[in-house]
């Protein structure tokens, strides 16, 4: 699987959109684009993923660049509760045992 | 709604003991995973396995062994604890086949090896 690069850490005030970059530049194109949040003290949950088109669903947007070598992450409106680490992680769908390889990800702070 | 559940949240043993890590799914998932997670490291793959009987090894599989007698149950086994093995263990499964997309987690079990 192709290895993501994330910052180590930003920071928005609540109520503000909050966007999460995130580069993968050797992504392939059976390559789809994993976005996981971990809470403090609990399991990583998922969020949203996409190949090449842009997607939304009630949790964020992902917005994946045209070479698809890069993705943004957004939540529009930023709570306390989404102080987390963000996880993007590219993988291949093929294959029944495919797996998500986690990198260190990026810690988002809410400021009040 | 999916549950993924782990025997124990904290765990204490002292090293060279047999230490067993327990994780249940109840959704009929095909794959199962275990991770262990450290500061500055982050998840970690230990072992998956993505049918009964069937393993195979993550990034970091030495120390360790794993079972999966049950579709539903996937055990972590640490042969002798060492205190290097002191961390968070997280369990995860995941339905089988090449559109599957949602990884569900368990709560994690927190091991300290003395």
């Amino acid at each position: 699987d192709a290895k993501t690069t994330q910052p180590p850490s930003m920071d928005c005030a609540e109520g503000r959109a909050a966007n999460l970059p995130c580069n993968h530049s050797t992504i392939s194109g059976n390559e789809y684009v994993y976005w996981y949040r971990q809470i403090h003290s609990q399991g990583p949950q998922y969020i949203i993923h996409g190949l090449k088109n842009n997607e939304t669903n009630e949790m964020a947007s992902l917005i994946i660049t045209e070479d698809r070598k890069s993705s943004t992450l957004i939540l529009p409106h930023a709570t306390l509760r989404d102080t987390a680490v963000y996880y993007c992680i590219v993988r291949a769908n093929t294959g029944a045992n495919s797996k998500l390889t986690f990198g260190k990800g990026i810690t988002l702070s809410v400021r009040p | 709604d999916v549950k993924v559940t782990q025997s124990s949240r904290y765990l204490v043993k002292r090293t060279g003991e047999k230490v067993f890590l327990e994780c249940v799914q109840d959704m009929d998932h095909e794959n199962m995973f275990w991770y262990r997670q450290d500061p500055g490291l982050g998840l970690r793959l230990i072992y998956f396995s993505y049918d009964v009987k069937m393993k195979e090894k993550g990034d970091i599989p030495e120390g360790y062994s794993v079972s999966r007698e049950k579709k539903e149950r996937f055990s972590l086994i640490l042969e002798s604890a060492s205190t290097n093995q002191t961390s968070m263990y997280l369990c995860a499964s995941r339905m089988g086949g090449p559109m599957s997309n949602e990884q569900f987690f368990g709560p994690g079990t927190r091991l300290t090896v003395l």
